[in-house]
């Protein structure tokens, strides 16, 4: 089936710390790979995606790389700020099927 | 461009009353979702739409979950009765139809309280 495996929480880091989240999948077919984030009151905002082995997806500074040999999708960051406080999701979708498959997702929390 | 809508944002009720939640998409997003977001996880699709049919509902309730789109638009969710488990936020999403059909754009939530 299609899953997703996301590391656990909580995560706290301080000021200009690296970021690593962990996400691993299984899919049925050719999955395309997301990050969303929510922040606290709002709702899930679509963060990067990859749709192919070996794309890298970037915004806002984070980074995923799609690894196929690996089936993972893990979420890096150099420097976090304050402003990355969140829920962060590992999410896919196989393509026929187009609904997401979420993990279970991780908070993050910086401190100054 | 308006995002995804929702009403209420908020809402407490009894157990065995009724409940029911309201989506406006984004316009011209053919493509709608429902999914249930239960604390501490992540969001599992309840049903997705596509314009006014139903293209999954496999994981509906469908005992004491119903959902409609009229007209392609606007959609509601509805629990009849509720019980504490439906404890939840309830996200809509909506996407465009074509080959950006994973990218799916979230609306803030309802948050439901079963007492």
């Amino acid at each position: 089936g299609n899953s997703v495996t996301q590391m656990e929480g909580p995560v706290t880091l301080s000021e200009e710390a690296f970021l690593t989240i962990n996400c691993t999948y299984t899919a049925t077919g050719y999955p395309s790979l997301f990050w969303y984030v929510q922040y606290p009151g709002e709702g899930l905002q679509l963060l990067l995606k990859a749709t192919k082995a070996d794309d890298k997806g970037s915004n806002k500074g984070f980074e995923a790389t799609y690894r196929k040999e690996t089936t993972s999708f893990h979420l890096e960051k150099g420097s976090v700020q304050v402003s990355d406080s969140a829920v962060y999701f590992c999410a896919l979708s196989v393509a026929g099927a187009n609904n997401l498959f979420f993990g279970t997702g991780t908070r993050l929390t910086v401190i100054p | 461009e308006a995002g995804v809508a929702q009403s209420p944002r908020y809402k407490i009720i009894e157990k065995r009353q009724s409940v029911a939640f309201w989506c406006n998409p984004i316009s011209g997003h053919a493509t709608l979702y429902w999914y249930q977001q239960i604390l501490g996880q992540g969001p599992k699709l309840l049903i997705q739409f596509q314009n006014n049919g139903v293209v999954d509902d496999s994981q509906l309730p469908k005992d004491r979950f119903s959902a409609e789109r009229l007209k392609g638009v606007d959609s509601t969710l509805k629990i009849q009765p509720a019980k504490l488990e439906d404890s939840a936020v309830y996200l809509c999403a909506s996407s465009l139809w074509g080959t950006d059909t994973y990218e799916q754009y979230f609306g803030p939530g309802t948050r439901l309280t079963v007492t």
